[in-house]
């Protein structure tokens, strides 16, 4: 069965330095999304992203984040300088996006967790 | 704005037993309603979601929910209860205007009793 799968799962970096998460949604998907959960608290929605260009995006999306489509698998999301309150699980999504306006159901990666220090 | 409430952190039952999350939203239209199970080390998997139609929703793995929109709720069932399902239980609305977004509850940390 196909899945989302995300590289790295953990990843450990110092404050103020870029990282960027990958992930590869399933291939015959056309919407991705980026989520995030901070230890105890909620998953948060970040961004989705649909016909290589931004949907939309929460207000926690700053410009310190950015999301690419490099290729015709990978989606990233950079993180410029990362920040303590950063660390967090951050979650890749998909959807087959038929519609920009239907509801599909989305799948999700496993996550990779980040840690600033 | 959107909001989502899963009231309970964290419910032990025994295996057997019949289990019940809570889940209650705040909007104003209906909204599309989503249950979503993580285990340990894996992914958000979709255990069921309602659009629209009939209240009663069945799910996969045996479960199943009902919408009552005069409650705002969307409780998440099963009949009985398998050690397999310990897990993480989240449930999730999209709202309208923003079709692609979901707001999710924190979650329900379900442990069972052999």
């Amino acid at each position: 069965e196909p899945e989302v799968t995300q590289t790295p799962s953990h990843q450990v970096t110092q404050m103020g330095q870029e990282v960027i998460l990958r992930c590869v949604p399933i291939s015959n998907h056309l919407y991705f999304y980026w989520y995030r959960q901070i230890l105890g608290q909620k998953v948060e929605f970040l961004v989705s992203f649909y016909n290589n260009e931004i949907s939309e995006k929460s207000e926690i999306f700053d410009d310190q984040f950015s999301v690419e489509r490099p290729d015709g698998s990978n989606f990233t999301l950079k993180i410029r300088s990362t920040k303590l309150e950063d660390s967090a699980m951050y979650f890749c999504a998909s959807s087959k996006g038929l519609s920009r306006v239907a509801v599909d159901e989305q799948f999700f990666g496993p996550g990779t967790r980040l840690t600033v220090l | 704005a959107q909001s989502v409430t899963q009231p309970d952190i964290h419910i032990t039952v025994s295996e057997g037993a019949s289990l019940e999350l809570r889940c209650n939203y705040s909007y104003g239209a209906t909204p599309y309603l989503f249950w979503y199970v993580q285990s340990p080390g894996q992914g958000l998997q979709l255990l069921l979601k309602y659009f629209s139609g009939d209240t009663l929703v069945q799910g996969i793995k045996g479960f199943e929910t009902e919408f009552k929109r005069s409650q705002s709720s969307f409780n998440l069932r099963k009949p009985s209860v398998h050690w397999s399902d310990a897990a993480e239980y989240f449930c999730a609305v999209v709202a309208g205007s923003t079709l692609g977004r979901l707001y999710f509850g924190r979650g329900t940390q379900l442990t069972v009793w052999p």
